[in-house]
Order: C-alpha cells, then sequence, then structure tokens
C-alpha cells in the first residue's frame, strides 16, 4: 500500500548546487505535506510542511512546491551543503478528521558532494 | 530547543521476552504516538495516544502491544512477547495538536533500536 512514493532511493549533487527530491501520492484524501530530514541512528527531524491550499512553501534554502493535479511534490534545497546528506522522507497527513496519522514514503538518500 | 527523548537507544532481547520502551514526550504536548522502522523499510504508525486512551492504532498494533502514560510525562510502549519480526528501530513523537498540521510538525525522538534474538 505505497500511498506516498519516493521513486528515486538515492540522489547526488555537487556542493553549491540544487538538490531536487521528489515524492508522489494516491491518496486524494491527503491535504498536508511535510519533509523530514533523517541522519543515522536519529530520529526523523522536521524540515518543512505545506498545506494543500498552497502550491509553495519557502523556509530558507528550502523550498517545497505541490502540484495538486499532479498529486506531486518536491523539496528543493538550495544551494546544498555537505551537512545536508542524510535520508529525507516526504509524509503526508489525510484531511479525514480521525485519521490524522503520517503516512511516510521510502525515503530518498541525499549525498552531497564537496 | 524541546526534544522528545527515548530510553533504552538500543535494546537487545530473547524472543518471546517482554520489552518495555520508554519515551518523554515534549512537556506540552498533548499528542503521542509511537511509529517504527524495520530495516530498510519506510517509516510506519503504529498507534496515536491522547487523554490517556488510544485514538488510533495500525494493523501492526496488534494485543501484543500497549500503550501507557504512567505518570506526568512518561509514555511507553509494551512488546508483551517478543518476535524476530519486531526487530526494528522505534521512535516517539509528540505534537501540540492534533493532526500535527503546523509550521513545526511532529517531534520525533532519537529512537530506540529494538533487536529481538
Amino acid at each position: 500500500d505505497q500511498q506516498v512514493k519516493q521513486n528515486s532511493p538515492s540522489l547526488s549533487v555537487q556542493e553549491g548546487r540544487i538538490s531536487i527530491l521528489n515524492c508522489d501520492y494516491t491518496n486524494s484524501m491527503f491535504d498536508y505535506f511535510l519533509w523530514y530530514k533523517k541522519y543515522p541512528a536519529e530520529g526523523p527531524t522536521f524540515l518543512i510542511s505545506i498545506s494543500s491550499i498552497k502550491d509553495k512553501n519557502e523556509d530558507g534554502r528550502f523550498t517545497v512546491f505541490l502540484n495538486k493535479s499532479a498529486k506531486h511534490l518536491s523539496l528543493h534545497i538550495v544551494p546544498s551543503q555537505p551537512g545536508d546528506s542524510a535520508v529525507y522522507f516526504c509524509a503526508a497527513i489525510p484531511s479525514n478528521f480521525g485519521n490524522e496519522k503520517l503516512t511516510f514514503g521510502t525515503g530518498t538518500r541525499l549525498t552531497i558532494i564537496p | 530547543e524541546p526534544e522528545v527523548t527515548q530510553t533504552p537507544s538500543h535494546q537487545v532481547t530473547q524472543m518471546g521476552q517482554e520489552v518495555i520502551l520508554r519515551c518523554v514526550p515534549i512537556s506540552n504536548h498533548l499528542y503521542f504516538y509511537w511509529y517504527r522502522q524495520i530495516l530498510g523499510q519506510k517509516v510506519e504508525f503504529l498507534v496515536s495516544f491522547y487523554n490517556n486512551e488510544i485514538s488510533e492504532k495500525s494493523e501492526i498494533f496488534d494485543d501484543q502491544f500497549s500503550v501507557e502514560r504512567p505518570d506526568g510525562s512518561n509514555f511507553t510502549l509494551k512488546i508483551r512477547s517478543t518476535k524476530l519480526e519486531d526487530s526494528a528501530m522505534y521512535f516517539c513523537a509528540s505534537s501540540e495538536t492534533r493532526t500535527g498540521k503546523t509550521n513545526y510538525g511532529y517531534t520525533f525522538g532519537s529512537g530506540t533500536r529494538l533487536t529481538v534474538v
């Protein structure tokens, strides 16, 4: 049951360039989306989120874009830094009351090359 | 910055034994969760807890699992009779709001690595 999919298991990007991580979802009940970053032996750390009423949200070097019609979101990191090397998880929350659990994607391992 | 604390960081147990994983959520948060990640797989929801009762649970959370908030600060996950397939990272999370649809989402702890042998 892959309601949230991250089709790229890994991505390598040169330091200073833009990193683009992609996420697709199938459940039209999702109305809130989050990106988490995870280092080995640590828990997921919240990065940025977006509500389905928006198509873009920006926080410093991180921007999340949402295309509702395509059921697609992406995370842009610019400029990429070595400390950004981690696994990035896309997650979604549905709109129906009483069912607010996070559904995670499988993650994309981002490696920033110095 | 407030954080969710989990203990122990690593627990090794024999199959069939009971384990209790402990979490101290952020003090002003009211909603608590357990998630787990089996090695190489996605992070999966187990259970949510509010007002001293379970709000929602997944099909993974069967009768072998239970959660408790024994006092005002701790939130525990108990596995009564562990199986090999319970080996995973277990993450506790807490949220100030029910939905977590805020500018800061849910806050996760660093996890407990449970190894069942």
